[in-house]
């Protein structure tokens, strides 16, 4: 099963435009991450924040996480076409090895 | 290194054959996964091995399927008499876990099954 959920499923924005993703999980985690898919290949790592962390920069990008509502969200400032692409939150259990994937939120960028 | 390689990128076959797919982790990897996903789903765990001991599988994993990482270096898995159901994307994905050090993944490209 899959423990995280995404929101939206879908977003369509302009260039420029900033978008925010988010996901709910379920139980206790040791970390969450955020990875990127572009259409029909693998899966790339973008961004970890720990459980102990509230919020987290890697260029463009913002993660927040509030563990007492067991959410996370994702927001890729000033977008680009090449930001197309499904995006995933995963999250590593503690207790467990395995990382558990939502859904994904298919992000469209338009020019 | 050129990261995690899987073999082959698309395999079309007819229901009740057999089908093997490979993955060439990084090198320096202990741990390798493999994860199954569908259209419009996220990936789904399969197993994992770590180095060459197989320490978990999950319950989407039927008898049919058989995974090895013989030596502790590259992976097969096997589907025996492939259903329609078992198409999807087949993806592997290897990680260096241990100390005090976050379990971040690295994917290959996939093997696209198409069972007819």
């Amino acid at each position: 099963s899959q423990q995280g959920e995404e929101d939206p499923q879908a977003l369509s924005i302009q260039e420029g435009e900033n978008a925010t993703m988010n996901c709910s999980y379920k139980t206790s985690i040791n970390n969450l991450q955020w990875y990127r898919q572009n259409s029909g290949r693998g899966l790339v790592h973008l961004i970890l924040i720990r459980s102990n962390e509230r919020e987290k920069h890697s260029g463009r990008l913002r993660v927040t996480l509030d563990t007492s509502k067991k959410s996370s969200s994702l927001l890729i400032t000033a977008s680009r076409a090449a930001d197309t692409a499904s995006y995933f939150c995963a999250t590593d259990a503690l207790g467990y090895s395995t990382l558990t994937f939502g859904k994904g939120t298919m992000l469209l960028v338009s020019p | 290194d050129t990261g995690v390689s899987q073999n082959p990128r698309h395999k079309i076959t007819k229901r009740g054959q057999n089908v093997t797919f490979r993955c060439d982790p990084i090198s320096e990897h202990n741990r390798l996964y493999w994860y199954r996903q569908t259209l419009g789903q996220g990936p789904e765990f399969l197993t994992y091995f770590q180095n060459e001991a197989q320490l978990e599988k999950s319950r989407l994993l039927s008898d049919r399927f058989s995974a090895e990482r013989p030596k502790g270096s590259f992976s097969t898995l096997e589907i025996q008499r492939t259903e329609q159901g078992d198409s999807a994307m087949y993806l592997c994905a290897s990680s260096l876990a241990g100390g005090t050090g976050a379990n971040v993944l690295t994917f290959g490209a996939g093997s696209r099954l198409t069972v007819l």
